[in-house]
């Protein structure tokens, strides 16, 4: 298993503003990918980070909005930029470990609860 | 694209129920599927991981079956209790992106003494 350890665990923003937030791992990784969880509704996969390469982002979601940092394989940074009252998510970190190139059971860390005002 | 839906959305049973949770997916073309708990606020604990290859997977209270070829999963939960109350979500694992995983929108399970 992996345990995965997120900062901020909640913010409250000024709309306009941008917010960095942290995703350490225990051991390395792969892979690792950030969600958001909007009110109400379930995951959605914003963007794979693999160290060494740039971020793979899915529809809908673009690099200058998210740009995504994968300096090593233990920690990955997800900034939101110039956010908005509809950038008020849970966002969280997940990563799945793949040995033998197995799939694997993803592990999620507690999230960063961001209200933006 | 992977479609995943979970059936019911939410679901009140007395302490010491037995109960299943649905989910089923369009694209049966999947390498894993894993059932998670989110307690409100908080993040996701993994609760059983199935491999395309396997049936079903058992812990403790807690069994998943998985029919890939009809695109269906259950997640069993025998002798129900009130710290079981969460969301319980299904996601499968699956496409051309490895890792990506695909979530239902959960069912809002609440266990009354």
């Amino acid at each position: 298993s992996a345990v995965i350890s997120q900062k901020p665990s909640r913010d409250i923003c000024q709309r306009g503003t941008s917010l960095t937030i942290q995703c350490q791992v225990d051991s390395q990784v792969t892979m690792m990918f950030w969600y958001r969880q909007q009110p109400g509704q379930s995951l959605t996969l914003i963007a794979t980070a693999n160290q060494g390469s740039e971020a793979t982002y899915e529809s809908g979601f673009v690099i200058d909005k998210f740009p995504i940092s994968r300096p090593n394989l233990t920690f990955s940074t997800l900034t939101v930029s110039n956010m908005s009252p509809e950038d008020s998510s849970i966002y969280l970190c997940s990563v799945e470990d793949l040995p033998g190139g197995a799939w694997a059971e993803a592990f999620f860390g507690q999230g960063t609860r961001l209200t933006v005002v | 694209k992977q479609e995943v839906t979970q059936i019911p959305a939410a679901l009140s049973v007395p302490e010491g129920e037995n109960l299943v949770l649905n989910c089923s997916f369009t694209d049966s073309a999947i390498y894993n599927l894993q059932w998670f708990r989110q307690d409100p606020g908080k993040g996701l604990t993994s609760l059983l991981l199935i491999q395309s290859s396997q049936r079903e997977q058992t812990s403790g209270r807690l069994n998943a079956s998985l029919d890939k070829s009809s695109g269906r999963s259950t997640l069993y939960i025998a002798a129900s209790q009130p710290g079981d109350s969460a969301t319980y979500l299904c996601a499968v694992g699956g496409g051309t992106s490895y890792g990506k995983l695909t979530f239902g929108q959960g069912t809002i399970l609440t266990v009354h003494p």
